[in-house]
This record gives structure tokens, sequence and C-alpha cells, in this order.
């Protein structure tokens, strides 16, 4: 089992539309997750991040957290063409140093 | 110069050659990672380093030999590499303790190619 299983889309929404991207991670200790952007060609940028259970809202992202189920959401209200990228969700390791564990990514596509 | 800086971003290299990677970062970061990206696949964490000591080595082969002379540079030195190892490298700077701790930067990264 991978520690940190993502859907490798693409995901393909219309301009305007709710983008749902979903995320699971084996570690049941883990206590922080993240949301990374990566366009094509370029270097992964945090977006996101979540610690508690529920909802954290930053402009048009949610993201969502549930411990119980392992799982952690990123919604995308208003989906713009720019926001077509690649999006890496990150699980923090419990223990050690900064031991962040990616996903491959979602790929997402909104069309116009 | 701003954010993290990575040269070359672009090596090409025969499978006895010897070369290095440079990351530096204008952040005043105490942590600084090695990342391997490979085509369809996670992210592979491969060194951390945090107030210059090496915190994790995450089974790298040796032909990949890390340092860090000092907070802000690191390096990654590749020896007989294998046709296999070619990817983009990135690095990446976080703070080493605190919330800062959990948020990375990462420079644009190093396109290998193993001939």
């Amino acid at each position: 089992q991978k520690e940190v299983e993502q859907n490798s889309g693409p995901l393909s929404v219309p301009e305007g539309a709710i983008a749902s991207l979903n995320c699971t991670y084996s570690d049941r200790g883990s206590q922080s997750f993240f949301w990374y952007r990566q366009y094509s060609g370029k270097s992964p940028e945090l977006i996101m991040s979540i610690y508690s259970n529920g909802d954290k809202e930053d402009g048009r992202f949610t993201a969502q957290l549930n411990k119980a189920s392992q799982y952690v959401s990123l919604l995308i209200r208003d989906s713009q063409p720019s926001d077509s990228a690649t999006y890496l969700c990150a699980v923090k390791r419990p223990g050690g140093y900064n031991k962040l564990i990616f996903g491959a990514g979602t790929r997402l596509a909104v069309h116009p | 110069e701003t954010g993290v800086t990575q040269t070359p971003r672009h090596l090409v290299m025969g499978m006895t050659n010897k070369k290095s990677l440079k990351c530096e970062q204008h952040l005043g970061h105490n942590a600084m990672y090695w990342y391997k990206q490979s085509a369809k696949k996670p992210l592979e964490l491969m060194f951390v380093y945090s107030l210059e000591e090496r915190v994790e080595n995450n089974s790298v082969p040796s032909r990949f030999s890390p340092e860090c002379p000092n907070s802000s540079h690191l390096f990654l030195h590749l020896h007989t590499l294998q046709p296999e190892d070619s990817a983009l490298y990135l690095c990446a700077s976080s703070q080493s303790t605190g919330t800062g701790a959990n948020v990375l930067t990462f420079g644009a990264g190093s396109r290998l190619t193993v001939l």
C-alpha cells in the first residue's frame, strides 16, 4: 500500500465549476497535511495546510481533513483555466525531521 | 537573488562521469532537502539536513553523495550513475522547527539525463 495515494487523473472540469481532489494516507499517526500545486515544468508550491479535522478555507480553496477515515481533500471553487496544474498531497510522517511524503499527484484540467 | 536557486538547470552525463548539483537558499532557513521526481511517480525524499546535520538518508544508493557546508548551501555529488537515475532533482528548504518546518520552498529543479 502506498503511503499517500491520489487518483492520477486527469480531472477535467469546466470553468466556474468546483474541482474536488482527494487523497488517502496509510499512517494513522500522521498529524500534518498539505496541498502543493505544480505547474508543468515548474516546481511545487504550497497552497494549503491543514492540521485538524474539519474544513479550512482560504479564498477559493477549501481543505477538508477526516483523520478517522485517513482522508484529506481539496476543493477549488469557481475553477479557472489558470488552476490547471498537478496537485500534490503531502503528509508529514510522525516523528523524525520534516519528512513530508508526497502522493503522485492529480492532474487538473479546467476548460473554458 | 531570492528564494531557492538550483544549478545547473539541465545536465547530461555519461555513466562514468562525476558531476555535482548545487542548491542555494536566500530565505534564512536552516533545513534543506533533496527530492527526486520521476515521471508519474511521487516525489521521493532523498536527504534532509537540519542545522547542517544530515538527519535523513532515505536508503539512497551511495552513487549519490550529499554535502551541506552551511545552512545556505546544499550539494548533491553524482558518480557512476545509471540511466534510471535520470529525473528532476528538486532542492527545498524550510525552517527546522515550529510550524515553518512544514512549509517547503522548492527550487526550480535540475533536470538530469544519464546516457
